[in-house]
């Protein structure tokens, strides 16, 4: 079963466009939400990541929007750029974090 | 200096063929993984190892065999390569959530297993 659903599955945007990446969770044991950015050829990495108790958090051009009671959180990439183009995951971990649970992924690409 | 490295970074190979691969990781984390990456990108969990103790088991075939003979290193061995085994397989490190409330795991780049 998918645990953590991601939308869109892929996403065009223009050079300083803001693409928006949703994710959505059932399982209210989980209690962390990173997203990581993969690029081709290379392993995922963490790029942001956000407890339930904040509603927003802000590193660089990345911000992450958390709505606990629907149990949706988003990733906002400001003033985007073509080396932003990437795979993007959502994730969410129950407390321990020892199960991380990718979202589908959605991949990017931002025209110069 | 790599912090998480795994070999071989492709690997090709014949049904039915039993194959291995290595995981290390230089960064004193206590806790280390396997993922399974498909054709359409899906990252799935296999294992899960804290401190060489195996503590998520997904339901994985049991020709996947992980072995952890230390904190540094996990391998994955493989028996009896099926054509659907063909996917990229990551293995990630993190530290001890509960001790020191960090999360986020570091990923090597890969192995990309092909099975003809």
């Amino acid at each position: 079963q998918q645990q953590v659903k991601q939308s869109p599955q892929s996403l065009i945007v223009q050079k300083g466009g803001i693409p928006i990446i949703n994710c959505a969770y059932e399982n209210t044991a989980f209690d962390y939400f990173p997203w990581y950015q993969q690029f081709p050829g290379k392993g995922p990495a963490l790029l942001i990541a956000i407890r339930p108790d904040v509603s927003e958090k802000k590193e660089g051009r990345f911000t992450i929007s958390f709505n606990k009671s629907a149990k949706q959180f988003s990733l906002h990439i400001m003033d985007s750029q073509p080396g932003d183009s990437a795979t993007y995951f959502c994730a969410a971990s129950p407390t321990g974090g020892f199960k991380t649970i990718f979202g589908a992924g959605t991949r990017l690409f931002v025209k110069a | 200096d790599t912090a998480v490295s795994q070999t071989p970074k492709y690997l090709v190979t014949q049904m039915g063929n039993d194959k291995s691969i290595k995981c290390e990781q230089n960064l004193g984390h206590d806790t280390m993984y396997w993922y399974k990456q498909d054709s359409k990108k899906f990252l799935k969990i296999m294992f899960s190892y804290n401190n060489k103790e195996l503590i998520i088991n997904e339901t994985v075939p049991n020709r996947f065999s992980p072995k952890s003979p230390d904190k540094a290193h996990l391998n994955l061995h493989i028996n009896s390569l099926e054509l659907g085994d063909s996917a990229v397989y990551f293995c990630a490190s993190s530290q001890d959530f509960v001790r020191t409330g960090v999360y986020g795991y570091t990923f090597g780049s890969g192995t990309r297993l092909t099975v003809v």
